[in-house]
Parts: C-alpha cells; sequence; structure tokens
C-alpha cells in the first residue's frame, strides 16, 4: 500500500470549512484513497473513500488531484464535535491474500475545531 | 444499527492470567479483524479473519491468539497477559464486496496488565 503524508495538526474555526491536506505520491492505478477518523480513543470511523472522481457524503467531501498524488478532505462546516484524528489511507481495491482488509494507520492529523 | 460491540470495555488484570475479549458484529461481515493502539505507534493489526474458521496473523500477533468458530464473533484470547500487551483494542469488521468496502470498528477495549 502506498505510503502518506499528512500534517501533524491543524487549527479550525467552528463554523469554517476544515481542509486537511494528504500526500499519496507513490499511489499505483487501483488504490484507493479512504479518510477515517478518530474522535479521542473512540474506535475509527469511516468518514469517505475514492478512486480518482470528486466525491461528496453527508459528512464531507474528497478532492483527489488529476494525477491522483494528493487529496484534501473537506468537512464543509467544521463544529467542535469534528475534532479527532483524521487518517488518510491509500490501499487497493481488491487487495488479495494477506493483506485484504488490513487499513495501515499513519500519525494522522490532529484536527481542532475552536469556537 | 449496524455495530460492532466489544466486551469488556475496561478491563485491569495482572500478569499470567488468561482473558477473552469478545468482539461481535451484526451485519453478516466475512472480515473481522483485531488492532491494538499505543502512544506513538498508531493502530497495529494483531490477527484478522477472512471467514469462518480462517483466521490469519496480522503485523504483531505474539501473545495473542483469535478463533472464528462463528461469523459474527471474533474473540482475541490472551493465555498468559504481560505488561506489554496494555494497550487499547479495538475490533473491526467489513464486507467482502471487494472495492471500497468499509471497515466498522468497536468502541474498544481499553487493558491495564499489572
Amino acid at each position: 500500500d502506498a505510503k502518506t503524508t499528512q500534517p501533524t495538526s491543524m487549527d479550525c474555526a467552528e463554523g469554517r470549512a476544515a481542509n486537511l491536506p494528504c500526500n499519496h505520491s507513490t499511489i499505483s492505478g487501483n488504490e484507493y484513497v479512504y479518510w477515517y477518523r478518530q474522535i479521542h480513543s473512540q474506535g475509527p470511523q469511516y468518514i469517505i473513500h475514492g478512486l480518482k472522481n470528486n466525491e461528496t457524503n453527508e459528512m464531507a467531501s474528497l478532492i483527489i488531484t488529476e494525477d491522483r498524488k494528493s487529496s484534501t478532505l473537506i468537512l464543509p462546516h467544521a463544529t467542535l464535535r469534528d475534532t479527532a484524528v483524521y487518517y488518510c489511507i491509500v490501499r487497493g481495491a481488491n487487495a488479495g491474500g494477506t493483506s485484504y482488509g488490513k487499513l495501515t494507520f499513519g500519525q494522522g492529523t490532529i484536527l481542532t475545531v475552536h469556537p | 444499527e449496524a455495530q460492532v460491540t466489544q466486551n469488556p470495555r475496561y478491563l485491569i488484570t495482572v500478569t499470567g492470567k488468561k482473558l477473552t475479549v469478545t468482539c461481535s458484529q451484526n451485519m453478516n461481515h466475512e472480515y473481522m479483524s483485531w488492532y491494538r493502539q499505543d502512544p506513538g505507534l498508531g493502530l497495529r493489526q494483531i490477527y484478522y479473519s477472512m471467514n469462518v474458521e480462517v483466521t490469519d496473523k496480522g503485523d504483531v500477533p505474539e501473545g495473542y491468539k483469535v478463533s472464528r468458530k462463528e461469523k459474527r464473533n471474533f474473540p482475541l484470547i490472551l493465555e498468559s497477559p504481560s505488561p506489554n500487551q496494555t494497550s487499547l483494542y479495538f475490533c473491526a469488521s467489513s464486507s467482502r464486496r471487494g472495492a471500497g468496502e468499509t471497515q466498522y470498528f468497536g468502541p474498544g477495549t481499553r487493558l491495564l496488565v499489572l
């Protein structure tokens, strides 16, 4: 699975958009970009994933650059409850054998939303 | 409600006393796994299971056992716990639909081994 690089921490004002970047310059053609978050010692929570097109769901939007070497997770109207560690993970769509299902978590980005 | 449950949520034990942490999911998922989370080391996979009676080691399996006798349950067994197994443990499950499967995580079990 491709390695990702994220900023260690970011701040955001409540009600504003939070834009979390992720670099994955070694991503290969069949690898998806996933975002999970972990709110203080709770179980990680799936947010969104994408391959090459931009994606949006009720939680967030995912913008993937045309060369797929980087992406941005956007929380359009951050709230205090969005304070969490955000993980960008890249893995194959049909990673068979021993790698199936395993998510390799890096250190993530600590997002702090301020009142 | 789709969920993964773990029990107990908190456990304090002593070295060498066997313990089991249970994990159950109600989504009929084929794939289940265990992670541990430690400060500075992030989440690391301990064991995983592709389906009933199919289990395999993850990245840090030493000192742990698992079993998968039923699809919904995936208990984590520590036969002889040691202090270095003090950690926060998460169980996760997902379907095997292939591309873009979402993993669901349990709430975590915080274990302290004295």
